[in-house]
């Protein structure tokens, strides 16, 4: 059964970096194909999806915000971590890892999802 | 173009069925995904592939494709069924995802 799970904090200030972590279980990073993605939603908007992190290490960025993401992998902790730089109250969002199917490739579709996180950029 | 298009919102009869639509021209060449979206819920994935569901998922969602349109059908529309659903797809010449501006169903 795969689970993940995001953590990170509830508020952030205008300007602060973003530190966000997805922890997961039942697969691995290391098997070919296998990806995890970040996504957001802000409240009451649609699905935005900000990066995806794949089992060979390749990165892939949301074009309108690649200038602020980084996002990296820990195999030996199961975890991947998006940061998100220069934080803004439009930021606020909850924010969602998911787990690509891998026998899918070379499409990108999302079979597990994390709970979400919400975070609020306040001044 | 890489993004992908929804209506904002559909609506249909307990019961009846319903089609709800994405279009973009990545669709010629990769699935969309469907995911069914309920308030205060995390996504959950209803379609996948060429039209496969998820263990789960009733037998009513099914997908469909053609052109440049990716469909989700649902098949005698149940109250539960009322959700927010988004499609999305691999962006064609690139690896980067895009998703539809999802799709409000009511179940009247």
């Amino acid at each position: 059964q795969i689970t993940l799970k995001e953590s990170g904090p509830t508020q952030v200030k205008p300007t602060q970096t973003l530190t966000l972590t997805c922890t997961f279980s039942g697969f691995s990073l290391l098997s070919t194909g296998v990806a995890v993605g970040w996504m957001r939603q802000p409240p009451g908007k649609a699905l935005e999806w900000l990066a995806l992190v794949y089992w060979d290490d390749d990165k892939r960025y949301s074009p309108t915000l690649r200038s602020r993401l980084t996002i990296t992998k820990d195999t030996s902790k199961n975890q991947v971590v998006l940061t998100m730089t220069n934080m803004d109250p439009v930021d606020t969002a909850t924010y969602y890892c998911a787990h690509r199917m891998p026998q899918l490739a070379p499409h990108v579709t999302f079979d597990s999802w994390g709970q979400g996180t919400l975070v609020t950029v306040y001044s | 173009s890489s993004e992908l298009t929804q209506d904002p919102a559909v609506s249909v009869a307990l019961g009846q069925t319903v089609r709800i639509t994405c279009q973009g021209d990545t669709l010629r060449f990769y699935y969309a995904g469907w995911y069914q979206q309920k308030p205060g819920q995390a996504p959950v994935l209803v379609i996948f592939g060429k039209n496969n569901r998820p263990s789960g998922i009733p037998d009513r969602f099914s997908g469909s494709s053609s052109g440049n349109t990716a469909s989700l059908t649902i098949s005698g529309a149940q109250a539960e069924d009322e959700a927010d659903y988004y499609c999305n797809s691999r962006a064609n010449g690139s690896n980067h995802v895009v998703f539809g501006g999802g799709t409000k169903l009511t179940v009247l």
